[in-house]
């Protein structure tokens, strides 16, 4: 089972919204990432965690807030946000040095 | 630093037609791996294919097959006899180690009927 499942699938929301993204895997991966696709371009990285530490973050700005509460789940928190960050928002899972296992994506557009 | 170059940005085909996407790559590692994801319009990226840089093995699945050629730093993807549900956009990407996914900037295939 190579299964990374992501909530809500897509998300309308204002600029002075919170609102809160999920990914869960249950392939006991102990690393996962939060990626940020706009049209017609690659994923780009913005997090990594690593045993449930964050190890990478890509200068991200801070209105994205992600989480990690356990091996399990990763969350990525919106607050503020701006219409230029309507995209695809992408979680995948792996153990650190093997194959990344990607989610379907949450659309996210900003109003 | 590591770099992957898809240089087709759009191929279009018709169906049962063989095609062939190119990946170079570049890296200054001896040890890195080789990705292939598939893009369909619905989002998900579709993991096919990882290879390290110690096996120059060809591969074939099916309809599709890779040629890694380290001599010439290119990991290139051929949809045999290829149908409609191949439409997507598939991206080459490349690891050092443990380091994190570079990828390509993606070439969109549409294979009409």
């Amino acid at each position: 089972d190579t299964e990374v499942t992501q909530t809500p699938k897509h998300l309308v929301m204002g600029m002075t919204n919170k609102k809160s993204l999920k990914c869960e895997q249950h392939m006991g991966h102990r690393a996962m990432y939060w990626y940020k696709q706009k049209a017609k371009k690659p994923p780009e990285l913005m997090f990594v965690y690593s045993y449930e530490k964050l190890s990478i973050n890509e200068s991200v700005p801070s209105r994205f807030s992600p989480e990690c509460p356990n091996s399990s789940l990763l969350n990525l928190h919106l607050h503020a946000l701006q219409p230029e960050d309507s995209a695809l928002y992408l979680c995948a899972s792996t153990m650190p040095g093997d194959t990344q296992y990607f989610g379907p994506g949450t659309r996210l557009t900003v109003l | 630093a590591q770099k992957v170059t898809q240089a087709q940005t759009e191929i279009s085909v018709v169906e049962k037609e063989d095609v062939t996407l190119d990946c170079v790559y570049e890296t200054r590692d001896t040890t890195y791996y080789l990705f292939w994801y598939k893009q369909p319009p619905s989002g998900e990226l579709v993991f096919l294919i990882r290879r390290n840089s110690f096996d120059e093995q060809n591969e074939i699945s099916g309809r599709y097959s890779w040629n890694f050629q380290k001599s010439t730093s290119s990991f290139n993807f051929t949809i045999t006899a290829s149908q409609v549900v191949d439409s997507a956009v598939y991206f080459c990407a490349l690891s050092e180690g443990y380091s994190t996914l570079t990828f390509g900037k993606g070439t969109m295939l549409l294979v009409s009927p």
